[in-house]
């Protein structure tokens, strides 16, 4: 299947500063990418759709000025945390879409915000 | 958004059957899925079905919907202790946005 890496795996900040994730399609060109937010033992909650050279469509309750999501290009997407405090500490994941394909997950991100 | 609702825990003895079970409420999905969930990894994608599939059948994975109850399981067969994980199910009636139920946690007693 596709593959979708996100980096870093694991990142560790001071509250207060910015944090950025990158989520890239390994294989294939994604039309389509996703940002999702898990809490512990919590299911996925989808935070934002971007798609290739748009602004990021964001859910409601999803802070578009702190949760900065830019999809610059077919295989790369980022999230930038601006501002981060120990309420955003989460698991980050995204998902990547190609046009009339399987959406495909990234491994995750564990941000923790000291 | 849509609801999917699992229970939250199912535990078994290694190498007996486990169902898991996922209601939803938008008849409009076209596709359902089922994802695993190891500890601190991502989702895998384990298998799906279409709207329009009664049953689907994938070595040790079988999923059953129910259109008419909205009603979606999962069935491994032979459960080992590496089944242990959480396990979500998922539907989307565009293919763009997913829902996601709030996952079970799957326990193998050895």
């Amino acid at each position: 299947g596709a593959v979708v890496s996100q980096h870093p795996s694991w990142v560790i900040c001071k509250s207060g500063t910015s944090v950025k994730i990158e989520c890239r399609s390994l294989d294939f060109q994604a039309t389509t990418m996703f940002w999702y937010r898990q809490f512990p033992k919590q299911s996925l909650m989808l935070m934002a759709t971007s798609n290739e050279g748009s602004k990021a469509t964001y859910e409601q309750g999803v802070e578009k000025d702190k949760f900065l999501i830019n999809h610059a290009s077919l295989t790369l997407s980022t999230l930038t945390v601006t501002s981060a405090h120990p309420e955003d500490s989460s698991f980050y994941i995204c998902s990547a879409r190609e046009l009339g394909d399987w959406q495909f997950f990234g491994p995750g991100t564990r941000l923790t915000v000291l | 958004g849509e609801d999917v609702e699992q229970s939250l825990f199912l535990s078994v003895r290694e190498g007996d059957s486990s169902v898991i079970n996922c209601t939803y409420t938008d008849s409009s999905s076209t596709y359902l899925y089922w994802y695993k969930q190891e500890p601190g990894a991502g989702l895998q994608l384990l298998t799906y079905i279409f709207s329009n599939m009664d049953m689907k059948q994938d070595q040790r994975l079988t999923v059953l919907l129910n259109k008419k109850d909205k009603h979606l399981s999962l069935r491994i067969a032979d459960t080992q202790t590496g089944d242990s994980a959480i396990y979500f199910c998922a539907e989307t009636n565009t293919g763009n946005q997913f829902y996601f139920g709030t996952g079970t946690s799957l326990t193998v007693i050895p």
